[in-house]
């Protein structure tokens, strides 16, 4: 069935080090994966996405990668700072002729980043 | 601008009843969404609103949830005779067009802070 596997599901780091976080899906039609952080008692907040049709985005400290043939992707956080200390989610979109589509999640990263 | 909103941010009923959960999302977005994270669990999707309709159901997880949209905003999100298992954070989010549209910018979703659902 649709799936997202994330790992790992605890990461700790030191402040300046980076920080890597890998996601596998299983629908070979997904097309949209975006990335969350979530903060205490807040909702998700969308921090990076990537689609299909390139295979690195970037965006200041954070960078996606995305390889369709594994069906992975991966969220990379250089320089770790520890406002960054949250949990991360990873999500692939699963849909069907352009309807629009549902995200599946990952369980979930926690990342700590020690002063 | 204002983003998705949700109320209550707390509730806490009693094995048995009925409750609502409103979802307002960010204006002009025509699709909207309910998840719902269980502690310490990833996000599970429950259903999805295109305009008033619901293309898509399939997350619904009994026939005891039930979710509504009206004009093409606000939202509702209904769980009848509410069990221990519904104890939850109840999430929506909106996107100005549905996810997924192909090569269409737009469609990311943006996520409300969430009603956490306590049932005693």
């Amino acid at each position: 069935g649709e799936n997202v596997e994330q790992h790992p599901s605890t990461l700790s780091v030191q402040e300046g080090d980076s920080a890597v976080i890998k996601c596998t899906y299983s629908d070979s039609a997904s097309n949209y994966f975006p990335w969350y952080k979530q903060e205490l008692g807040k909702g998700p907040q969308l921090i990076i996405d990537i689609r299909s049709n390139v295979g690195e985005k970037k965006d200041q400290r954070i960078a996606v990668t995305l390889n369709k043939t594994a069906k992975h992707f991966s969220l990379h956080i250089t320089e770790t700072q520890p406002e960054d200390s949250a949990v991360y989610f990873c999500a692939a979109l699963m849909g069907r002729d352009n309807q629009g589509g549902k995200l599946i999640f990952g369980q979930g990263t926690e990342l700590s980043v020690k002063p | 601008g204002a983003g998705v909103s949700q109320s209550p941010s707390n509730k806490v009923t009693e094995k048995g009843k009925d409750v609502e959960l409103r979802c307002d999302p960010i204006s002009g977005h025509t699709a909207l969404y309910w998840y719902r994270q269980s502690l310490g669990q990833g996000l599970e999707f429950l259903i999805y609103f295109q305009g008033n309709s619901a293309p898509d159901k399939s997350g619904l997880p009994s026939d005891r949830f039930s979710a509504e949209r009206t004009g093409g905003s606000v939202s509702t999100l209904t769980i009848q005779r509410t069990q221990q298992e519904d104890s939850a954070v109840y999430l929506c989010a909106s996107s100005l067009v549905p996810s997924g549209l192909a090569g269409f910018k737009g469609d990311e979703q943006y996520f409300g802070p969430g009603t956490r659902l306590t049932v005693t």
